[in-house]
């Protein structure tokens, strides 16, 4: 079946400029979650979505830094702003349940803030 | 954040040899232990998820055990060939959200 889809694949924005990045998890998954990849960094937990609903946004490094989810389904990561610090791998990742259970990636948007 | 260790950073093996290398993490509040592989330009494929004490769990060459009590997880590769070369992330969760933490990773290589 279809894994969990990301566009774009790649985006260039000049710094001050607004990004969307959209991820699409895998059909029937309740838990969604956003990681990112700095350059040079681990990976890092953004937010974690159940159903429409994000109970855990500890990792938006700021409030320029913006998810929502709709119908259970499609997310939408916005950052306002760019920063170059904002330069990164952003991943999503669904899963059937949230709790012990594997998460599915994504390939991951590629964003540069030039 | 937690502080979660993986060492070491990077390991070069022959085909054919074994290895293993180590996560460790604090061993109050914990729920869930990940193992994710992480081949250049793919997306991280999870390998394991453990969340008992003495877990054993085995994915063809590829084993882990899990020590929660003292906080730390072995991954083993027996027989390595080269299409086991990716970096191999562990990522412990503290409560039911799923939340990973990972470590920075152990780099794998593996020449023929």
């Amino acid at each position: 079946g279809a894994g969990v889809s990301q566009s774009p694949s790649n985006k260039v924005t000049e710094k001050g400029k607004d990004v969307e990045l959209r991820c699409d998890p895998i059909s029937g998954h309740t838990a969604l979650y956003w990681y990112r990849q700095s350059l040079g960094q681990g990976l890092e937990f953004l937010i974690y979505f159940q159903g429409n609903s994000a109970p855990d946004k500890s990792g938006l490094p700021s409030d320029r830094f913006s998810a929502e989810r709709t119908g259970g389904s499609v997310s939408t990561l916005t950052i306002q702003r760019t920063q170059q610090e904002d330069s990164a791998v952003y991943l999503c990742a669904s899963s059937l349940e949230a709790g012990a259970n594997e998460q599915y990636f994504g390939p991951g948007t590629r964003l540069t803030v030039t | 954040i937690l502080n979660v260790e993986q060492s070491p950073q990077s390991l070069h093996v022959q085909e054919g040899d074994s290895t293993n290398f180590t996560c460790s993490f604090p061993s109050s509040n914990f729920y869930a232990l990940h193992w994710y592989r992480w081949e250049t330009a793919k997306s991280p494929e999870a390998l394991f998820v453990m969340t008992l004490n003495g877990d054993e769990k085995k994915k063809g060459r590829i084993s882990a055990t899990l020590n929660t009590k003292e906080g730390y997880s072995y991954l083993y590769i027996k027989g390595s060939q080269p299409e086991d070369s990716a970096t191999y992330l562990c990522a412990p969760t503290t409560d039911s959200w799923g939340k990973l933490q990972f470590g920075a990773g152990t780099q794998v290589v593996v020449t023929p």
